[in-house]
């Protein structure tokens, strides 16, 4: 069966410090992958989407970046997190589009 | 530009009754609409779809309706129960990208 690993669960940063989100899926080969964000009081906003190794698309200009290292691995990242990169960030998969997005279990950043 | 909206932040509904959710979009071309629920910390989970060629889909106490003509999607919860206190959000899609809804809080009173 297939299942999303995200981790960690929680993060505190510090401003200015560098920020890595890794997220992997099993039990599947070529997913499209995709990161949330869910800011506090609003809805879940696309910050990126990946159809294959090293093809990553923005939806919004940021101060983050990802990155496919590999075929099952999405890794979420920026060089000097601020305080307005707070929020859960969500990792997904897509499976047929009739069940939409599997998502991981999230992570909880706060940036101090 | 929000495609996908829902415009009731929450909704209190007594236990027994039923939970109407609604949800607005704007994409004519968007094809595929879901529900997902959402417990705080953790990451949304699929709740029940319907295509565009359909205009009502059920699964036990979960019905969602489409009105294409609208375009408004509502999802029905008959009997809401305690347990079903939650963030609900709706999608549509077009292609493989989803959009989502800001969400509805549901909060079922015992």
């Amino acid at each position: 069966s297939q299942t999303i690993h995200q981790w960690p669960a929680t993060l505190v940063q510090p401003v200015g410090s560098p920020l890595s989100l890794e997220c992997t899926v099993e039990g599947t080969s070529n997913p499209n992958l995709y990161w949330y964000r869910q800011a506090a009081g609003r809805g879940l906003q696309l910050l990126f989407y990946s159809v294959g190794i090293g093809q990553i698309s923005s939806e919004v200009p940021q101060n983050l970046s990802a990155s496919r290292p590999q075929d099952r691995q999405f890794i979420l990242s920026s060089k000097k997190l601020l305080l307005s990169d707070s929020g859960f960030y969500l990792c997904a998969w897509s499976q047929d589009r009739g069940r939409g997005y599997t998502f991981g279990s999230g992570t909880r950043l706060t940036v101090v | 530009d929000q495609q996908v909206k829902q415009n009731s932040p929450s909704l209190s509904v007594q236990e027994g009754r039923i939970s109407i959710l609604n949800c607005d979009y704007t994409n004519s071309m968007f094809d595929y609409f879901l529900w997902y629920k959402k417990y705080p910390a953790e990451g949304p989970t699929f709740l029940i779809s319907i295509s565009s060629i359909k205009d009502k889909n059920e699964d036990g106490r979960f019905t969602v309706f489409l009105n294409k003509s609208a375009k408004h999607l509502s999802l029905h919860i008959v009997p809401s129960q305690p347990g079903d206190s939650a963030v609900y959000f709706c999608a549509a899609s077009t292609g493989n990208q989803f959009y989502f809804g800001t969400g509805t809080s549901l909060t079922v009173i015992p």
